[in-house]
């Protein structure tokens, strides 16, 4: 049973460039969340979507956006990249219920490098 | 609002010797704590929760944190750690639909 899968590991962008990334979840899970963490910090909630839409979101800008698809996978995108958007991004994922109990399942994450 | 507090951001200790990692949290209504756990180059793993009920709960591996509610404190403890234990520790709590994550204790266990 595979877990939580991210692409890409790693990438590098340039400061005004676009970025996706992408999370499968775990078999089973229909609630994606995602977060970022920054270096030496914990992770920070962006958004969840739950059921194709956006359920909460946290403090970030509008920039950032997301997406989820019919298969529950989901995707991240960050528009405009600044300097401070390097950050490892996780992906979790939880049944329903057990996003409520935050019971997440995380990915390894996407290591974003913005030059 | 929900915020967590990790009191120590670095624990060195002794392979054997106990160790504990302090948390604090605020909330004006009932919580969910977790420690989560995040060995290198790895996503998080959850290594315990409190959800409800008896207010000292274990994980698999010989870690066990006690929710004191007078206290507003959820910290985790093992009473002989390993070499494996080295990783970074992070508490969080939950009332919704999202987690707030503290900053983190990094474990470093030496032989």
């Amino acid at each position: 049973d595979a877990g939580v899968t991210q692409s890409p590991t790693h990438l590098i962008k340039t400061r005004g460039q676009q970025v996706t990334l992408r999370c499968s979840p775990k078999s089973g899970h229909d609630t994606v969340s995602w977060y970022q963490q920054a270096l030496g910090q914990g992770p920070q909630f962006i958004f969840q979507y739950y059921e194709e839409e956006e359920r909460q979101r946290g403090n970030f800008p509008d920039r950032f956006s997301g997406h989820q698809f019919p298969n529950y996978s989901s995707e991240l995108n960050v528009n405009a990249l600044l300097l401070g958007d390097s950050a490892l991004y996780l992906c979790a994922s939880s049944p329903e219920g057990g996003a409520r109990g935050g019971e997440l399942f995380f990915g390894e994450g996407s290591r974003l490098t913005v030059l | 609002a929900q915020s967590v507090t990790q009191l120590d951001s670095q624990v060195p200790v002794f392979e054997e010797a106990p160790v504990e990692l302090r948390c604090n949290y605020s909330s004006s209504v009932s919580v969910y704590l977790f420690w989560y756990v995040q060995y290198p180059n790895q996503g998080l793993q959850l290594l315990l929760k409190y959800l409800s009920g008896s207010t000292l709960v274990e994980s698999i591996n010989g870690f066990e944190a006690e929710f004191n509610k007078s206290q507003t404190s959820f910290h985790l403890r093992k009473p002989s750690v390993h070499i494996s234990d080295t990783a970074e520790y992070f508490c969080a709590v939950s009332n919704d639909y999202k987690l707030s994550f503290g900053a983190g204790t990094t474990v470093t266990v030496r032989a």
